[in-house]
This record gives structure tokens, C-alpha cells and sequence, in this order.
């Protein structure tokens, strides 16, 4: 089976504007979950789908948002950059319950 | 809301010798999985060993074990025979079945491997 795969892998913005990052799970999982991975606070929980429905949520501003697609594709938002939001974005699928969850490559975003 | 320490934010280790890396949980649920990730620098989490909490015995993966002690919470990794390729960040996390399923990560311990 093909890995969980994430497009862009690096993305270049300039503050203020807006960005939309990808996930594709691996097939077969209905779970996708987003992190943002810092050197500074670590990897944190952003939210998670599951057959479109968002299961759970961190505590991130609603500038970031996502949605999960009938094919259990994943997308995520971010709106009105600031500087902070420089960062790993990682995407994680799993089948669901609590199966372990399988990782994409990330998107290293980096705002200017 | 759980939460994973991971106290030991950096190990090191000389190759071939053997290394414990600490992760303590807090939990109020009975049902729940414990993982260990391994991400190497600039390259992709991947899943090192997974520990149902229902079981007893501790998952042995090759190289890789744990010390899983359900009362105390806490879940060790033990990495035998060390190799230059063990180097990484390593995860603990939690996964709850009782908690919308959502995983809680540790901050990490890196890891390195000492020729």
C-alpha cells in the first residue's frame, strides 16, 4: 500500500495570506489526523477527521481550519498567516479506533 | 485531558550498548494503546512498537522492547544492540479508546548514537 502522502512538502508565504495544505491517507483509513511539529513546542494536536466529521480539535486558533473529503482525503487551512504558524505540518492516517496512526513526510511551512 | 512526559529530553548512547528511554501517562481510563514513534532527523515519523493496555506482556519488536507498567503508568523503551541508525527523535504517545480516540504525544527524547 502506497504511505500517506502530503503535497505541498515545502511552501514559501508571505504574512497575512492564506494556505491550503493536502493529505491523502493511505487506502482504507477514515481517519486523518494534523499536527504542527515546532522545534520549540513540540509536536501539537490540531484536529481530527473521521468520514468527514471532525472528531476532535486542539487548541489552535479558527484561522486553522480542515476539512476530510468522501475519499477520506484531507485538507488544511490556514488563514491571515502570521509568523508563528512557521512550521512542520504533519498528517497522520489511521483504519480508527485506536489503531496506530501512520505518518506523511509533512509540509514545511515557512512564513515570511 | 491526558497528558505523556517524556523527562529525559536528550540520551545518548554508545553503539551496541543498551538505552531506556522513560514516558510516564496520566490516564483515568482502562482501555487505551501506547506507541512509540521514531523520527529520524529531516525524515518521516514512523511507528516503532505498539502496547495494548490489556495485555501484560510487553511488546518485543526485534531490537526494541518495552518496560510497560499499567499501575505506575508509565511505559519505557528499551533499545538494545544500539545502532548509528537509531538516532532520531523518539515519541511516547497515547491513544485512548474512551476519549474520542485522540492521540497525545509526549515532547520527545532525542536520541544519539555514539560510534
Amino acid at each position: 500500500k502506497a504511505g500517506v502522502t502530503q503535497t505541498p512538502r515545502y511552501l514559501i508565504k508571505t504574512r497575512g495570506q492564506q494556505v491550503t495544505l493536502s493529505c491523502s491517507p493511505i487506502s482504507g483509513h477514515r481517519s486523518v489526523s494534523w499536527y504542527q511539529q515546532t522545534p520549540g513546542q513540540g509536536l501539537q494536536f490540531l484536529f481530527e477527521y473521521f468520514s468527514e466529521t471532525q472528531r476532535n480539535k486542539g487548541n489552535f486558533p479558527g484561522r486553522f481550519s480542515g476539512r476530510q473529503f468522501s475519499n477520506s482525503r484531507s485538507e488544511m487551512n490556514v488563514s491571515t498567516l502570521e509568523l508563528g504558524d512557521s512550521a512542520l505540518y504533519l498528517c497522520a492516517s489511521s483504519f480508527g479506533g485506536a489503531m496506530e496512526q501512520y505518518f506523511g513526510p509533512g509540509t514545511r511551512l515557512t512564513v515570511t | 485531558a491526558q497528558t505523556v512526559t517524556q523527562s529525559q529530553p536528550e540520551m545518548s548512547v554508545q553503539e551496541a550498548e543498551t538505552v531506556t528511554l522513560s514516558c510516564t501517562y496520566d490516564t483515568s481510563e482502562s482501555d487505551y494503546y501506547l506507541f512509540w514513534y521514531k523520527q529520524p532527523p529531516s525524515r518521516q515519523m514512523i511507528l516503532v512498537i505498539r502496547q495494548e493496555a490489556y495485555k501484560q506482556q510487553n511488546a518485543t519488536e526485534n531490537r526494541f522492547s518495552v518496560n510497560f507498567q499499567k499501575a505506575a503508568k508509565s511505559f519505557s523503551l528499551k533499545i538494545s544492540d544500539s545502532q548509528l541508525g537509531d538516532a532520531a527523535m523518539y515519541f511516547c504517545a497515547y491513544r485512548g479508546l474512551n476519549t474520542g480516540n485522540q492521540f497525545y504525544f509526549g515532547t520527545g527524547t532525542s536520541l544519539t548514537v555514539i560510534p
